[in-house]
């Protein structure tokens, strides 16, 4: 069936430093990829999103690249604060309303 | 706009207890899904709906019921609870496709004994 894989599922940086979460996903389909954040006992929220039209796509620090021949998307966070950390989900969506999401990231920014 | 709303945020039941978990959203929005949640394991679709009238499975649907009599709401609801039923459940809504931002509500903690 549709899988989203992700990876790695815990990342540790220094506060400044960049950090990388990648997804791959199995349904070639699949033309909507967006990212969430969920902070402790919160709710996720989508943080950037991506379609299959555009292989890149930046909001202040945070951006998200898309290989669609590898069926694979990451989401780049450069310049990390304390309050970047949380949990980050990816996900994939044929356009219908059916995500499939990959089973996080728990990133932790070091002070 | 209270956007998505979820009650209770958190229940305990017994094992063969039945409960409805309540959805709402006031955005208009046609699309609604019904997400559980567990420790490493990301968001798993348990049901969806496109409208008004109209519902289908997602990846994990026994055990739960829907049913969307209104665009607002979206309840659902667990038959017969069981142990492995114990998680964090998440609504969310879509505006009117599958590349619109999807929101979520602020979650339901359930526990089954």
């Amino acid at each position: 069936g549709e899988n989203v894989e992700q990876h790695p599922s815990t990342l540790s940086v220094q506060e400044g430093d960049s950090a990388v979460i990648k997804c791959t996903y199995s349904d070639s389909a699949s033309n909507y990829f967006p990212w969430y954040k969920q902070e402790l006992g919160k709710r996720p929220q989508l943080i950037i999103d991506i379609r299959s039209n555009v292989g890149e796509k930046k909001d202040q620090r945070i951006a998200v690249t898309l290989n669609k021949t590898a069926k694979h998307f990451s989401l780049h966070i450069t310049e990390t604060q304390p309050e970047d950390s949380a949990v980050y989900f990816c996900a994939a969506s044929r356009g219908t309303y059916k995500y499939i999401f990959g089973t996080g990231t728990r990133l932790k920014v070091l002070a | 706009n209270a956007g998505v709303t979820q009650t209770p945020k958190f229940q305990v039941l017994k094992t063969g207890q039945s409960m409805t978990l309540q959805c709402a959203q006031d955005m208009n929005h046609e699309y609604m899904s019904w997400y559980r949640q567990d420790p490493g394991m990301g968001l798993r679709l348990i049901h969806y709906s496109v409208g008004a009238g109209i519902t289908d499975q997602g990846e994990v649907p026994n055990g739960y019921n829907v049913s969307r009599s209104t665009t607002e709401d979206f309840p659902l609801r667990l038959l017969s609870a069981a142990p492995s039923q114990t998680s964090v459940y998440f609504c969310a809504s879509t505006r009117s496709s599958g590349t619109d931002t999807q929101y979520f509500g602020p979650g339901t903690r359930l526990t089954v004994l």
